[in-house]
């Protein structure tokens, strides 16, 4: 069965501190990754996606994201964090080309303390 | 890029009423869309999926005669929630997905039902 993992419900980070938020997939075929962002009350916004090519992808506000296939793994890393990234985040896989739906994980939320 | 247009972002409504819910894109066409419904501090669940000119497919434990899908068009898919309870008040977030703009999704819309 297809299903998104992210083990962390809830993380705290100091500001300037680096950050990695997990996610682990399990899918069939060869998946599209992705990572969103909500803030409350708040809509989505993609901060990055991985279909292929190059294994380590750059997206918005200095996040980037490593696909590891021998861990089902899609990480999100950002060298340091600003107090304005304290929201909600969410892995998410789908095939954008076969016009599946996303599943998405349960998400994690990250606080930022100063 | 790829812009969808769901109204209204917010929304109360009596309980036993019905309320409609838009979802157009404004500068894309897609065959296939997704209805997903959020609790609070929860993830995005997929409520169903839309292809045009078909009946939707709702995934287990969303009840179809509640959740009217109506996929009119290319670009344009209501969701109508029928004689509205509490229990249904949610954020409930529509998607499209393509193969040239890939998965686009519109700001959401808060629904309470009192």
């Amino acid at each position: 069965a297809q299903s998104v993992t992210q083990p962390d419900i809830h993380i705290t980070v100091s500001e300037g501190a680096s950050l990695e938020l997990r996610c682990n997939y399990s899918y069939g075929a060869t998946p599209y990754l992705f990572w969103y962002v909500q803030s409350p009350g708040q809509g989505l916004q993609l901060l990055l996606k991985y279909f292929s090519g190059d294994t380590l992808v750059q997206g918005i506000k200095g996040f980037e994201a490593e696909f590891k296939r021998s861990q089902s793994s899609f990480n999100l890393r950002k060298p340091s964090v600003h107090w304005s990234d304290a929201a909600e985040y969410f892995c998410a896989v789908g095939d954008e080309q076969a016009g599946t739906a996303l599943i998405f994980g349960k998400g994690t939320t990250l606080s930022v303390s100063s | 890029g790829a812009v969808v247009s769901q109204h209204p972002s917010w929304v109360i409504c009596k309980s036993g009423t019905s309320v409609k819910i838009e979802c157009r894109s404004l500068d894309f066409q897609a065959t296939t869309m997704f209805w997903y419904r959020q609790f609070p501090k929860q993830s995005l669940m997929l409520m169903a999926t839309s292809n045009e000119g078909s009946k939707a497919t709702y995934e287990q434990g969303v009840e179809k005669d509640k959740f009217l899908i109506n996929h009119a068009s290319l670009t344009l898919s209501t969701l109508t929630v029928t004689s509205a309870h509490p229990e249904d008040s949610s954020f409930y977030i529509c998607s499209w997905v393509s193969r040239y703009d890939g998965y686009t999704f519109g700001s959401g819309t808060r629904l309470t039902v009192v």
